[in-house]
């Protein structure tokens, strides 16, 4: 069946440095791949999105890359700060029918 | 404000008791969406319009879970003869018909059945 897999552990990471977060995934072939952050009682809200053909994005401080060799996804946020603490998730389309099937997320915890 | 608009933001039902939501999504978005979502889980995917059509319902969804989006505007999510179970928070997300499907979230409904 096709699952998506995010460290379920939350990452503590020192105020300044880069955070990285990974995305696996079995029995995909996604045509893209996408980011979000999820803040305490509020919905997600969309990060960025990678496709099939691209190697690595980048926005502001935050890049994701995509193997999908490995099928696996990394997410880093660079020179990290305590508002950058919230869960994210990466979610793909199932099926290429406009359904999102999304990991459990990864808790990231800034301390600064 | 132009985001996805959700209401009631809190909901609390006795156990048998039906439950409507509402969404409003960014107005010229054709897809939306409904997930769920529980403690330490990602979204789960519930149903998906696009307009007034709906062309995808969960195979986990019961026959108690119906949705409608009527006009291709707002959507209602309505539960009936809710149970214990079916506590959660319920999101609604809308894109647009171009691009990636990236999904803009409302602040959810948080439903708690006792």
């Amino acid at each position: 069946s096709q699952k998506i897999e995010q460290n379920s552990e939350a990452l503590n990471i020192q105020e300044g440095k880069t955070a990285t977060l990974t995305c696996n995934y079995t029995n995909y072939s996604p045509a893209y791949l996408q980011w979000y952050r999820q803040d305490p009682g509020r919905g997600p809200v969309f990060l960025l999105l990678i496709r099939e053909n691209e190697k690595e994005k980048r926005k502001e401080r935050l890049k994701v890359t995509f193997d999908t060799t490995l099928k696996q996804s990394l997410f880093h946020i660079t020179a990290s700060q305590p508002a950058d603490s919230a869960t994210y998730l990466c979610a793909l389309e199932k099926d290429s029918n406009y359904q999102l099937i999304w990991g459990a997320g990864t808790k990231l915890i800034i301390k600064p | 404000d132009t985001g996805v608009s959700q209401d009631p933001r809190h909901k609390i039902t006795k156990r048998g008791q039906n439950v409507t939501f509402r969404c409003d999504p960014i107005s010229e978005h054709n897809r939306l969406y409904w997930y769920r979502q529980t403690l330490g889980q990602g979204p789960e995917f519930l149903t998906y319009f696009q307009n007034e059509a709906q062309l995808e319902k969960s195979r986990l969804l019961s026959d108690r879970f119906s949705a409608e989006r009527p006009k291709g505007s707002f959507s209602t999510l309505e539960i009936q003869r809710t149970e214990q179970g079916d506590s959660a928070m319920y999101l609604c997300a809308s894109s647009p018909l171009a691009g990636g499907n990236e999904q803009y979230f409302g602040p959810g409904t948080r439903l708690t059945v006792t």
